[in-house]
């Protein structure tokens, strides 16, 4: 597997709280890209990173916004959680125009 | 926007039976790519085809890109218990690409023993 972590692994959170999901890589891809997975919907993309500092939105971004300072780390952050932000959250890293790698995932519930 | 879909959603098979998923996009796509993700794990690259009416085997699946680049399948023969999990194909997202990738609903496979 590709050398990618994602942290927490598991976190549960009241509404209205701020939620940062981090996600690390040793592989120096340039690409970085958040999605969350929710039954029914497969993977659907939230941000995305084309290099340093340079991000986008994807196609569910809306109450989400994402930072990237370093090669390694892509951060996820919820300002305020919502109970519809509960899911599976997947950082997937890529080194071109070609297959993705994807981190362990992170399981978060806002109650 | 682009819409890429999946079918069956789901698919209960006996071990030892064939299991065909079809996944057909709104637009014509320069690539597809395939990934497996097992019960509690994450997705995992399986292959990725680029050429009208490519056919690629891996030991027992069976990838086929359609004509018109817009539809491809997945095929395992002689399915096994280790064949369970979700199957997804995914298509370049459309715009400015950057890789991204827009997934199909995915077909979750149950294997009976």
């Amino acid at each position: 597997d590709a050398g990618i972590t994602q942290s927490p692994r598991h976190k549960v959170t009241e509404t209205g709280t701020p939620v940062t999901l981090r996600c690390h890589q040793t592989e120096n891809h340039r690409y970085m890209y958040w999605y969350r997975q929710d039954p029914g919907h497969g993977l659907r993309l939230i941000h995305y990173s084309y290099g340093v500092k340079d991000t986008d939105k994807g196609e569910v971004s809306d109450g989400y916004s994402v930072s990237r300072s370093k090669t390694e780390d892509f951060l996820l952050t919820l300002e305020s959680a919502t109970s519809s932000q509960t899911s599976v959250y997947f950082c997937a890293i890529s080194p071109a125009y070609n297959e993705q790698f994807f981190g362990p995932g992170t399981r978060l519930t806002v109650l | 926007g682009q819409q890429v879909m999946q079918i069956p959603q789901y698919q209960h098979v006996q071990e030892g039976e064939d299991f065909t998923t079809y996944c057909n996009s709104s637009t014509t796509l320069s690539n597809i790519q395939w990934y497996k993700q097992r019960p509690g794990g994450h997705p995992v690259f399986l292959i990725q085809l680029v050429k009208s009416g490519e056919v690629k085997k891996q030991k027992r699946l069976t990838f086929q890109f359609g004509e018109a680049k817009k539809n491809s399948s997945l095929h395992i023969t002689a399915t096994q218990t280790t064949d369970v999990g979700t199957y997804f194909c995914a298509g370049p997202a459309g715009g400015t690409s950057y890789g991204k990738l827009t997934f199909g609903q995915g077909t979750i496979l149950t294997v009976h023993p």
